[in-house]
């Protein structure tokens, strides 16, 4: 089925820093989600970009959806130690309610 | 967006028994999903439930093993049978509501 290659698998940064992640795809995605683990709890949804080039934010986080569609990027800036957790890119071929493929998931610690 | 309320949020079991799960929602959704977390990995769908219909499972899953109830538009239970310590695993259920989803808090299993 398809897949989303999800990096880095982890990330070990400083307070204050800027953080960035991917996926990509061979696959076409007609909408890409990025999602936040905390221990013990479920996914939450952070940002949702429906169109291809489309470049969202959220607080310090921002994201784009690629041109080709095969791809997104989830940038965090200035990183503080409640940004730790696991992030999960997640992907639908066709959106709506459509089931989710999920990444691997990027585990970030922030050191303060 | 939906609020979930899954239970239980934690369970050790012996092998060879069955475990229910259990996820409420605070409206009334007709798609929900069911996820299986293996320890430090990515999630994988296990089935779609939609109510008034057979759940729909993914390939490498089987209603023997994960048989699914769906009496109505607000609950759904997920069981997991004849456990083995393979079956270790955090569970979530999901739902499509409001043109996003929404995930519970988790069941995490412990097959002993």
């Amino acid at each position: 089925g398809q897949q989303l290659n999800q990096s880095p698998q982890s990330m070990f940064i400083q307070e204050g820093e800027d953080v960035s992640m991917n996926c990509t795809s061979s696959s076409i995605f007609n909408t890409w989600l990025w999602y936040k683990q905390d221990p013990g709890e479920g996914p939450v949804l952070l940002i949702a970009l429906y169109k291809a080039g489309e470049l969202t934010s959220n607080g310090r986080l921002t994201a784009q959806f690629g041109i080709t569609r095969k791809d997104s990027f989830l940038n965090i800036s200035a990183s503080i130690p409640s940004d730790v957790g696991i992030y999960f890119c997640a992907g639908q071929l066709k959106g709506g309610s459509e089931k989710l493929v999920f990444g691997k998931g990027t585990k970030l610690t922030v050191n303060p | 967006s939906a609020v979930i309320s899954q239970k239980p949020s934690r369970d050790i079991c012996q092998r060879g028994t069955s475990l229910t799960i259990q996820c409420q929602v605070d409206s009334q959704v007709t798609m929900m999903f069911w996820y299986r977390q293996q320890p430090g990995q990515s999630l994988t769908l296990i089935a779609t439930a939609n109510q008034g219909s057979e759940a729909t499972y993914e390939s490498g899953f089987v209603i023997d093993k994960f048989p699914i109830s769906r009496p109505n538009l607000t609950f759904s239970t997920l069981t997991v049978s004849n456990m083995s310590p393979e079956d270790s695993s955090i569970y979530l259920c999901s739902v499509w509501a409001n043109y996003g989803y929404t995930f519970g808090s988790g069941t995490r299993l412990t097959v002993v």
